[in-house]
């Protein structure tokens, strides 16, 4: 069984750049949740994805759009970057059908904005 | 609005020692409670999870409580060791959606 796996690690941009950040969920699990944590906070929800629809949605511009694929692998992209994006962004996976369902969490991409 | 507010903010003891986290909600109507250990560059990794019904959980040197009455939580870390060294994140999930409210953390550092 592999892990929630985020790519790219790292990820330098300059104010106005887009950029896409990618994460493939955990295997037998078709939700995803995105996270941003500013250094020293706690992680703020995005939005999350449930079979290639956003059902779910945190106080975020429409800047920020994401994508889910059929094998439950998703996208974060965030257009017009701004210094403030600069954030560790996490991705979660989960199977909805459990009651107490865990979101496992990748290991991020940590966005610099310049 | 729910909220979850963690205390301290940041914590400093000695290998060997107890320490206590604190973690205040106001999710209602609550669903349960999870306690995150996240290590600096990490993604956060699950400790323990609580359900309105559970008052105490233990997973190793980890011992979580729950009071659902004053939406209070308690993470208690026996016997420090340096790998403890982390950000502790409680995070509620309420009945209404799937949505998580994540406390903003309490940074712990272990010194030897």
């Amino acid at each position: 069984e592999t892990g929630v796996t985020q790519s790219p690690t790292h990820l330098i941009k300059t104010r106005g750049q887009q950029v896409t950040l990618r994460c493939s969920s955990q295997s037998g699990h078709n939700t995803v949740s995105w996270y941003q944590q500013a250094l020293g906070q706690g992680p703020q929800f995005i939005f999350q994805y449930y079979r290639e629809e956003e059902n779910g949605r945190g106080n975020f511009p429409p800047r920020f759009s994401g994508l889910q694929f059929p094998n439950y692998s998703s996208e974060l992209n965030v257009n017009a970057l701004e210094l403030d994006d600069s954030a560790l962004y996490l991705c979660a996976s989960s199977f909805s059908g459990r009651a107490w369902n865990e979101q496992f969490f990748g290991p991020g991409t940590r966005l610099t904005v310049l | 609005k729910n909220q979850v507010e963690q205390s301290p903010q940041s914590l400093i003891i000695l290998e060997g020692k107890n320490c206590t986290l604190q973690c205040n909600y106001t999710v209602s109507p609550f669903s349960n409670l999870r306690w995150y250990k996240q290590d600096t560059g990490r993604g956060p990794v699950s400790l323990t999870i609580m359900t309105f019904s559970e008052n105490t959980k233990s997973n190793g040197r980890y011992t979580a409580t729950l009071d659902a009455d004053t939406k209070q939580s308690s993470l208690h870390i026996t016997a420090s060791q340096l790998s403890d060294s982390a950000s502790y994140i409680c995070v509620v999930r309420g009945n209404a959606g799937n949505m998580l409210t994540f406390g903003g953390g309490t940074r712990l550092m272990v010194k030897p």
